[in-house]
């Protein structure tokens, strides 16, 4: 039973353009929503976090915006570059922390020149 | 920086064997995980420990068994190897405590033949 929904699968995107991945969940128990990175050989690493009494949380060029009503988060990647092309990961977990996290399947991201 | 270390990056075992992954963190943190990570899956969630002698079995326990004898070290046992057991296997730690992101080593990747 996936617990958090993943899509799309794979995004290939131009340099400079927008990237966008998105998330949905069933358990309204769920209180904290961390997107992962992970490089190729490299063990996932915290890309951004939020909680459901924000909307949106912007960090650089990535911004995740949370829409509780409809338990749905996407994560946003403005002027994305080669060096995001990566697997990303949404995650969510019922502690208010990063303990027992529960992940979506993974976007494999690819920016070309 | 915190450095969670994976014993082997690659591992080669056959079916039957007894297989023993190890895992080292080196910030004295208290929760620690085993996920294997395959395609169009994600990282779903083996064992967890929470303290030493600690275990909790995750979403998918069968077939595996943990060890954490000691605070900054969790071992994931494959009591008797299948093909099937054949995946990415990453170690994450985190010090809840303290609201940080789980920081994960960077995988042992395991065939059984």
């Amino acid at each position: 039973q996936q617990q958090v929904k993943q899509s799309p699968q794979s995004l290939i995107v131009q340099k400079g353009g927008i990237s966008i991945i998105n998330c949905a969940y069933e358990n309204t128990a769920f209180d904290y929503f961390p997107w992962y990175q992970q490089f190729p050989g490299k063990g996932p690493a915290l890309l951004i976090a939020i909680r459901p009494d924000v909307s949106e949380k912007k960090e650089g060029r990535f911004t995740i915006s949370f829409n509780k009503s409809a338990k749905q988060f996407s994560l946003h990647i403005m002027d994305s570059q080669p060096g995001d092309s990566a697997t990303y990961f949404c995650a969510a977990s019922t502690t208010g922390t990063a303990s027992k996290l529960t992940f979506g399947t993974g976007t494999r991201l690819q920016v070309t020149l | 920086d915190v450095k969670v270390t994976q014993s082997s990056r690659y591992l080669v075992k056959r079916t039957g064997e007894k297989v023993f992954l190890e895992c080292v963190q080196d910030m004295d943190h208290e929760n620690m995980f085993w996920y294997r990570q395959d395609p169009g899956l994600g990282l779903r969630l083996i064992y967890f420990s929470y303290d030493v002698k600690m275990k909790e079995k995750g979403d998918i326990p069968e077939g595996y068994s943990v060890s954490r004898e000691k605070k900054e070290r969790f071992s994931l046992i494959l009591e008797s190897a299948s093909t099937n057991q054949t995946s990415m296997y990453l170690c994450a730690s985190l010090d809840a405590a303290q609201s940080q992101p789980q920081h994960f080593g960077d995988g042992t990747r395991l065939s059984i033949l």
